[in-house]
């Protein structure tokens, strides 16, 4: 079956440390990925994708994420967080005529 | 300019009444969805749309009636309400094809009482 799973509900980091949000697929073939983020109240903006070539992708607002195709992973990285980085992340990929997303992971940021 | 736009942004009524949900993108994108994101933040797909053309009705009762009456508009008419469709929706457009990414609207957060 087809599927994304996150596997961390939750996440708390301090501000200025670095950040690392799993996210593993369940598909028959390479699949197109995508992170994004949901700030409270707000619709979901696009932070990064892959759709092919190198396995280290750039973002916005700073954020990488590395396609691994042997642990079927598309783990999300950030340096150094900012308070304003707290929000509800999610993983995708695009099915036919539809975008699988896993279940999501909060970040809460401490001052 | 807003690329997905819904109306309305929140929305409050009582059960068995009927209310619709309006998306416009204008992004010259084929391809428009609605999704329902539960309490947990969980996304669903509900129906997505190509060309105007129903493609995906992902076992969402009858009570939900897409309606897609040109390519950058796709309507979500929900009748007899009921509790558990609180929630809150959102549209989302695309182009056509797997390499491309969803742009999603503000949501709608629909409370039934």
């Amino acid at each position: 079956a087809q599927s994304v799973t996150q596997p961390d509900i939750h996440i708390t980091v301090s501000e200025g440390a670095s950040l690392e949000l799993r996210c593993n697929y369940s598909y028959g073939a390479t699949p197109y990925l995508f992170w994004y983020v949901q700030s409270p109240g707000q619709g979901l903006q696009l932070l990064l994708k892959y759709f092919s070539g190198d396995t280290l992708v750039q973002g916005i607002k700073g954020f990488e994420a590395e396609f691994k195709r042997s642990q079927s992973s598309f783990n999300l990285r950030k340096p150094s967080v900012h308070w304003s980085d707290a929000a509800e992340y999610f993983c995708a990929f695009s099915g036919t005529y539809k975008y699988i997303f896993g279940t999501g992971t909060r970040l809460k940021v401490l001052a | 300019d807003t690329a997905v736009s819904q109306t309305p942004k929140y929305l409050v009524t009582q059960m068995g009444n009927d209310k619709s949900i309006k998306c416009e993108q204008n992004l010259g994108h084929d391809t428009m969805y609605w999704y329902k994101q539960d309490s947990k933040k969980f996304l669903k797909i509900m129906f997505s749309y190509n060309n105007k053309e129903l493609i995906i009705n992902e076992t969402v009762p009858n009570r939900f009636s897409p309606k897609s009456p040109d390519k950058a508009h796709l309507n979500l008419h929900i009748n007899s309400l009921e509790l558990g469709d609180s929630a809150v929706y959102f549209c989302a457009s695309s182009r056509e094809g797997l390499n491309t990414e969803a742009f999603f609207g503000q949501g709608t957060r629909l409370t039934v009482v």
